[in-house]
């Protein structure tokens, strides 16, 4: 079964720090892969995709990830974080039938320190 | 381009009642989604509509729930006799039909969050 797990819950920076964030995923074939962010009370962003080929793939607002087959991983990185990506970043699956639905991982808190 | 809307965003109800939630997806897109987030957990998976058609169902969807999308444009999603584990947020997202351009992204609404008292 298709599943995507995020092993951090909650992660805290500073200001001006590096980020990564870890995704990985369970699917029988080549996936569709997501990072949406979602800021409070707020729907769902996205941040970056992948769909095929370059495996590191550019987002919005400085974010990028890197699809990894032999690992089943998508990490999401930012090398600099800024205060207002504070927020609450899931990672997705697409599963490729007909309806194309998304299998969500649980999320990771990021918080930022001044 | 303005977007998915979603109507309310807020709504509390009693346990017992009935509760309607309307989704506007982007104009042109011919798919439509729900999902439902809980408190700590990523959106879960409802029901996917292809125009007018409701196509899947996901076993969270229980008969208390019900989902339409006539004439394939706005969507509906009710539940009746609610309770209190139906509290979550309530999302909706399009897409533009298969073989299109994008039409592997989702694009979200701001949810409905319904609170059972």
């Amino acid at each position: 079964a298709q599943s995507v797990t995020q092993p951090d819950i909650h992660i805290t920076v500073s200001e001006g720090a590096s980020l990564e964030l870890r995704c990985n995923y369970s699917y029988g074939a080549t996936p569709y892969l997501f990072w949406y962010v979602q800021s409070p009370g707020q729907g769902l962003q996205l941040l970056l995709k992948y769909f095929s080929g370059d495996t590191l793939v550019q987002g919005i607002k400085g974010f990028e990830a890197e699809f990894k087959r032999s690992q089943s991983s998508f990490n999401l990185r930012k090398p600099s974080v800024h205060w207002s990506d504070a927020a609450e970043y899931f990672c997705a699956v697409g599963v490729r039938t007909g309806t194309d639905k998304l299998i969500f991982g649980t999320g990771t808190r990021l918080q930022v320190f001044p | 381009d303005t977007g998915v809307s979603q109507d309310p965003r807020h709504k509390i109800t009693k346990r017992g009642q009935n509760v309607t939630f309307r989704c506007d997806p982007i104009s042109e897109h011919n798919r439509l989604y729900w999902y439902r987030q809980t408190l700590g957990q990523g959106p879960e998976f409802l029901t996917y509509f292809q125009n007018e058609a409701q196509l899947e169902k996901s076993r969270l969807l229980s008969d208390r729930f019900s989902a339409e999308r006539p004439k394939g444009s706005f969507s509906t999603l009710e539940i009746q006799r609610t309770e209190q584990g139906d509290s979550a947020m309530y999302l909706c997202a399009s897409s533009p039909s298969r073989g299109a351009r994008g039409t592997d992204t989702q694009y979200f609404g701001p949810g409905t969050r319904l609170t059972v008292l």
